[in-house]
C-alpha cells in the first residue's frame, strides 16, 4: 500500500535554529518524493522534489531508500518559514495522483 | 499567467442537497485532479482526468460523487445527497502533458460545509 507518514503534527523552533521535518513512506516500487508547502491564506505549492536535487529557500531533502525517508531540512530557520508542510509521493512517470502525508505545522519563534 | 481557479470559494449547504464545485485549470494543461482535504488531514486523491476522460476515479468515496470534464478544460465535481461527512476543502490541481515527473499546480480550494 502507498502511504506517507509525517509523525509530527506541530514543530516549534526558534529563529536561527536548525529544522528537520520528518517524512517516511511506503511504496511498492520506486516513487518520486515531493515536499509541498502552504503558507497562511495561500494555496498549496511545490517546495521541492527529489528528482531535481535542488535547494529551495534554504531547504533540502535527501531520499534515503534504505530507511524509506525523505526528511526536509534547513540549517537556520526564519520566521517566514512558518507554514504547513506536506510530504507527498507519486509514481515515477507521467501524470499520476499524489499521495500526501497529514502534514506538519512549522512554527518559527522569534 | 493565471493559475488554477476554483469556484465558489465557500459553499454552505444543507444535508441531502446537491452541490457542484467548479475548477478552471491552467490553460493548456491536459491533466486535472480533484483532491479532498478534511480537517487535520493531508489532501486525498479523488479523481484524475487526462483530457476529457477520467483516467483514474479510484479515490471517489461512493456513487454520490461524480466529476466531468466535457471539453477537456473546465471540470465540475458533483456531490449528490450531501452528508455532514462531506464537509472538507476540495482542491483541484492541473498539470501539463509530458514525460517524467510532472508538477501539479493547485487551486485555492472550495470549502464545503454541510449543515
Amino acid at each position: 500500500a502507498q502511504r506517507v507518514t509525517q509523525p509530527e503534527k506541530l514543530l516549534s523552533v526558534f529563529k536561527g535554529a536548525p529544522v528537520e521535518l520528518k517524512c517516511n513512506y511506503s511504496y511498492s516500487g520506486s516513487p518520486e518524493l515531493f515536499w509541498y508547502v502552504q503558507y497562511s491564506r495561500q494555496r498549496l505549492q511545490l517546495l521541492l522534489r527529489h528528482i531535481s536535487r535542488e535547494s529551495i529557500k534554504g531547504f533540502t531533502a535527501d531520499l534515503n531508500k534504505g530507511e524509506t525517508s525523505f526528511h526536509l531540512k534547513k540549517p537556520f530557520a526564519q520566521e517566514e518559514d512558518s507554514a504547513m508542510y506536506y510530504c507527498a509521493l507519486s509514481g515515477q512517470s507521467g501524470n499520476t495522483p499524489l499521495v500526501f502525508g497529514k502534514g506538519t505545522r512549522l512554527s518559527v519563534i522569534a | 499567467g493565471a493559475g488554477v481557479s476554483q469556484t465558489p470559494s465557500n459553499k454552505v449547504t444543507e444535508k441531502g442537497k446537491y452541490v457542484e464545485l467548479r475548477c478552471d485549470p491552467i490553460s493548456g494543461h491536459t491533466a486535472l485532479y480533484w483532491y479532498r482535504q478534511s480537517l487535520g488531514q493531508g489532501p486525498e486523491f479523488l479523481i484524475y482526468f487526462q483530457g476529457t476522460g477520467a483516467a483514474d476515479d479510484s479515490g471517489l468515496p461512493n456513487d454520490r460523487f461524480f466529476a466531468v470534464r466535457p471539453e477537456g478544460s473546465v471540470s465540475t465535481l458533483k456531490i449528490q445527497r450531501t452528508e455532514r461527512g462531506d464537509s472538507a476543502v476540495y482542491l483541484c490541481a492541473s498539470s501539463p502533458a509530458g514525460q517524467g515527473v510532472i508538477q501539479q499546480y493547485f487551486g485555492p480550494g472550495t470549502r464545503l460545509t454541510v449543515t
